[in-house]
């Protein structure tokens, strides 16, 4: 069965210092991956997505970016944090066509 | 330009009534729609789907939805609550775009069911 994994669990961190967010997949391959933040535990921001490795879109002009290293790890990362980067962050995968996405446990993040 | 809402930011239900979290959604074409649940601090957790086929669709945890493309609705049911389906739901809509599937997620609707 496929299993998505994210770690840190719960982060804080100053501001100006960088970030560093992992996802990894078990039990697919060429999986599409996303990277969406949640504000104030209401809607989701897609804030990246992947078809593949080092093949990184962008939804949205921000202070972070996103990373393919592998086939089934994707990166979120920021060289410098903003408080407004604060909130819970989520990754997901899905295979192509129509299906549901399947999301990871998150990390919550406070920027101070 | 495609868009889900979800009209309620939340309802609340007696414990063993019947629930109704409602979504409406705008998309060009054939709409595919989905269901999550969010418990606190945790990620999103798949229901349901609609695809195409059936217009009511069963999910897990005895949830059921039911498709009505008339009225462009995706509404979210269940016979009778159980205090442990306070949660936050979310509905959403696949955008089929090149190379992947895009979802639009609602605002989110928080379901208190009380004792």
């Amino acid at each position: 069965s496929q299993t998505i994994h994210q770690w840190p669990a719960t982060l804080v961190q100053p501001v100006g210092s960088p970030l560093s967010l992992e996802c990894t997949v078990e039990g697919t391959s060429n999986p599409n991956l996303y990277w969406y933040r949640q504000a104030a535990g209401r809607g989701l921001q897609l804030l990246f997505y992947s078809v593949g490795i080092g093949q990184i879109s962008s939804e949205v002009p921000q202070n972070l970016s996103a990373s393919r290293p592998q086939d089934r790890q994707f990166i979120l990362s920021s060289k410098k944090l903003l408080l407004s980067d604060s909130g819970f962050y989520l990754c997901a995968h899905a295979g192509l066509g129509p299906y549901e996405q399947y999301f990871g446990p998150g990390t919550r993040l406070t920027v101070t | 330009a495609q868009s889900v809402a979800q009209p309620e930011d939340q309802v609340n239900v007696a414990e063993g009534n019947p629930l109704t979290v409602k979504c409406t959604y705008s998309v060009s074409g054939n709409p595919y729609l989905f269901w999550y649940v969010q418990y606190p601090n945790r990620g999103l957790q798949f229901l349901l789907k609609y695809i195409t086929g059936d217009n009511l669709v069963k999910g897990s945890y005895g949830f059921e939805a039911e498709f009505n493309k008339s009225q462009t609705s995706f509404h979210l049911k269940k016979p009778s609550a159980l205090v442990s389906d306070s949660a936050l739901y979310f509905c959403a809509v696949s955008v089929p775009e090149s190379g992947y599937n895009k979802l639009i997620f609602g605002a989110g609707t928080r379901l208190a069911v009380h004792p």
